[in-house]
């Protein structure tokens, strides 16, 4: 399995609800990333888990709770978002957490807030 | 602020011609140097990486690198219609406490016109 997978691939929601994106991969990396990308925008890091453990967390707000259950899963919480929240949120994992390691997207979760 | 520059674009180019993109880098330790290519509304694809000065050739695409001059790019030959896409440059930086993290130029969208 040489693949990331996300779901859901599409997710509407109100600014009052909770719901979570979920990540998978199952190449045995043991460093995986959000990554938030507005349209006809980079994409900008968030959070980077190595070997299960918080590495990174860029100053996102807090109605963003990453977790990572186990080296294959992650998660990211979302309450009470806001509508300029709404983006595509991206996976990625790399066998390390190192300089020279290649990153591998998911197909990504589209994110619309109301 | 570490930077990673692009022409925004778009580049058009007739098909079965060179495409050469282009990204200049402010961090002057960076190691690490990665194409990915997005089309409208997926997710990023790993193209090329490229750690040492020189060219670096796969199929049709060729990444050369240039430390001194802190500069890197991408030379897609014979391009084809498919290739048509927006074209993300990416280096590692170092954050701090032994994490690294990919910085992404804004992307330079290539159009290849049949």
């Amino acid at each position: 399995d040489t693949e990331v997978t996300q779901t859901p691939k599409h997710l509407v929601m109100g600014m009052t609800n909770k719901k979570s994106l979920k990540c998978e991969q199952h190449m045995g990396h043991r460093a995986m990333y959000w990554y938030k990308q507005k349209a006809k925008k980079p994409p900008e890091l968030m959070f980077v888990y190595s070997y299960e453990k918080l590495s990174i967390n860029e100053s996102v707000p807090s109605r963003f709770s990453p977790e990572c259950p186990n080296s294959s899963l992650l998660n990211l919480h979302l309450h009470a978002l806001q509508p300029e929240d709404s983006a595509l949120y991206l996976c990625a994992s790399s066998p390390r957490e190192d300089p020279y390691n290649e990153q591998f997207f998911g197909p990504g979760t589209r994110l619309t807030v109301l | 602020q570490k930077e990673v520059e692009q022409n925004s674009g778009p580049l058009s180019v007739p098909e079965g011609a060179i495409a050469s993109l282009n990204c200049t880098y402010s961090d002057r330790v960076s190691q690490s140097f990665f194409w990915y290519r997005q089309y409208s509304g997926k997710s990023p694809e790993l193209i090329m990486s490229i750690y040492s000065n020189g060219d670096k050739e796969d199929g049709r695409f060729t990444a050369q690198l240039n430390k001194a001059s802190q500069y890197v790019s991408l030379l897609i030959r014979d391009s084809q219609p498919s290739d048509s896409a927006t074209y993300l440059c990416a280096v590692t930086t170092y954050s701090g406490a032994g994490s690294y993290q990919l910085t992404f130029g804004k992307g330079t969208k290539l159009s290849v016109i049949p």
